[in-house]
């Protein structure tokens, strides 16, 4: 098993544009999450989907959506971004609490 | 509001010198705490959940113990390899999402 796999590693953006941030897991489990860690802060909730077609906002939503259409793919869309989002990025996957984390994402917005 | 702070920021032990982590939690309704290890670069592991005051989990050199109003993460004779930044994070009566604290840096020195 692969576990959870993020794509890409890196990603250096600037203001204004979108893009998003892959995320799937294999091991068949319903709840999916995406946490952005930032220094000194630990790791904050953005959205997460308790199974196919569900999908909830966590502490920081704002500018990022996400959809769910299989148990497998939770990706994180950025719609136009901003220094602020400037962070390293987690997908979980497993029980709310119990979690696999993927590598993450080291995004940087110019 | 769920708060989790962790102390110390950062912690450096000489191998074989043992010593423990805090993470005091304000939350509504404890579901569970958690304990995760992080690596540099890394995702974080999931270590222990621990549901009620008085339960202890153990792993190797690790134990988690809990209280009402805090967790610690004992560490028995630390090796080089235990260097990590231990996360705690809980959840609270909503059971919506985790609250991370922002973590304790583990440097063993061999």
């Amino acid at each position: 098993n692969a576990g959870v796999t993020q794509t890409p590693k890196f990603q250096v953006l600037k203001t204004g544009q979108s893009m998003t941030l892959q995320c799937a897991q294999d091991m068949n489990h319903e709840y999916m999450s995406w946490y952005r860690q930032d220094p000194g802060m630990g790791l904050r909730l953005i959205h997460y989907s308790v199974g196919a077609g569900i999908t909830d906002q966590g502490e920081v939503p704002n500018g990022y959506n996400v959809s769910r259409s299989t148990t497998e793919d939770f990706p994180l869309r950025l719609l136009s971004a901003a220094p602020s989002q400037t962070s390293v990025y987690f997908c979980g996957s497993g029980d709310r609490g119990r979690e696999f984390f993927g590598p993450g994402t080291r995004l940087t917005v110019l | 509001e769920d708060q989790v702070t962790q102390s110390p920021e950062a912690l450096r032990l000489q191998e074989g010198e043992s010593s423990s982590l805090n993470c005091s939690y304000t939350v509504s309704g404890l579901r569970g705490l958690f304990w995760y290890r992080q690596d540099p670069g890394k995702g974080p592991e999931f270590l222990f959940t621990l549901y009620s005051a008085g339960e202890e989990k153990e792993k190797e050199r690790l134990k988690a113990t809990l209280t009402k109003k805090e967790s610690f993460l004992h560490i028995t004779a630390p090796k080089p390899e235990d260097s990590a930044t231990y996360l705690c994070a809980v959840l609270g009566g909503s059971a919506r999402q985790l609250t991370f604290g922002s973590g304790t840096q583990l440097t063993v020195l061999p």
